[in-house]
């Protein structure tokens, strides 16, 4: 299957700091990704789909001034969360969705973010 | 608005025997897929099999195949001879594949299977 990449995997930051997690399709062009959040033993949760040349379309309830989302490229999308806080700490897991049938999503491994 | 629903919370099966995980969906839309997905304890999304809902034959990928019923609204999935290696929670999940969509995946809650050896 194909390959998309998250980086960093894990990653520590104080509280009002800000964090960047990259998300890349390797082997495919993806003009639509998804931000996913998923809390311990929980299911995942659609946060946000980043669209390549326009803004982010953001689930009910995702700040988008919090959750910045930027798309740059074909394959490259980023997530940016502003002024972390304890309550932001989760595993932050992306996809990049195949541009023919049966348009499957592919999963980053994710990213665990731990806001101090 | 869809809708999947996993009943599940945990399954045990014993190493080489067959195990089915139930999932239920809901949707309006006369177009959709199904999906399922493995994430080991290591958090990776792992894609196993797809359905869509005007496929007449049920999918089959290697030890996974999806028990599919429209009718009941059912995308079962059955793993056959079970391995220790499939202990893991698994995710059913759909999204609609009208025309336009963006074809955001919708998920259940998950069931974590656990192969007894």
């Amino acid at each position: 299957g194909a390959v998309v990449s998250q980086h960093p995997s894990r990653v520590i930051c104080k509280s009002g700091t800000s964090v960047k997690i990259e998300c890349r399709s390797l082997d495919f062009q993806a003009t639509t990704m998804f931000w996913y959040r998923q809390f311990p033993k929980k299911s995942l949760m659609l946060m946000a789909t980043s669209n390549e040349g326009s803004k982010a379309t953001y689930e009910q309830g995702v700040e988008k001034d919090k959750f910045l989302i930027n798309h740059a490229s074909l394959t490259l999308s980023t997530l940016t969360v502003t002024s972390a806080h304890p309550e932001d700490s989760s595993f932050y897991i992306c996809s990049a969705r195949q541009t023919r049938a049966p348009y499957e999503q592919y999963f980053g491994p994710g990213t665990r973010l731990t806001v101090t | 608005a869809q809708k999947i629903t996993q009943t599940q919370p945990g399954m045990f099966v014993q190493e080489k025997e067959a195990v089915t995980l139930d999932c239920t969906y809901d949707t309006s839309d006369p177009s959709y897929g199904l999906f399922w997905y493995k994430q080991p304890s290591s958090g990776e999304m792992i894609f196993l099999i797809y359905q869509g809902s005007y496929d007449q034959q049920n999918a089959t990928e290697g030890r996974y195949s999806l028990n599919f019923q429209k009718a009941r609204k059912s995308a079962n999935l059955v793993i056959s001879a079970s391995q220790l290696g499939d202990s893991a929670m698994y995710f059913c999940a759909m999204s609609s594949i009208s025309s336009g969509s963006a074809r955001q995946l919708t998920f259940g809650s998950g069931t974590q299977l656990t192969v007894l050896p």
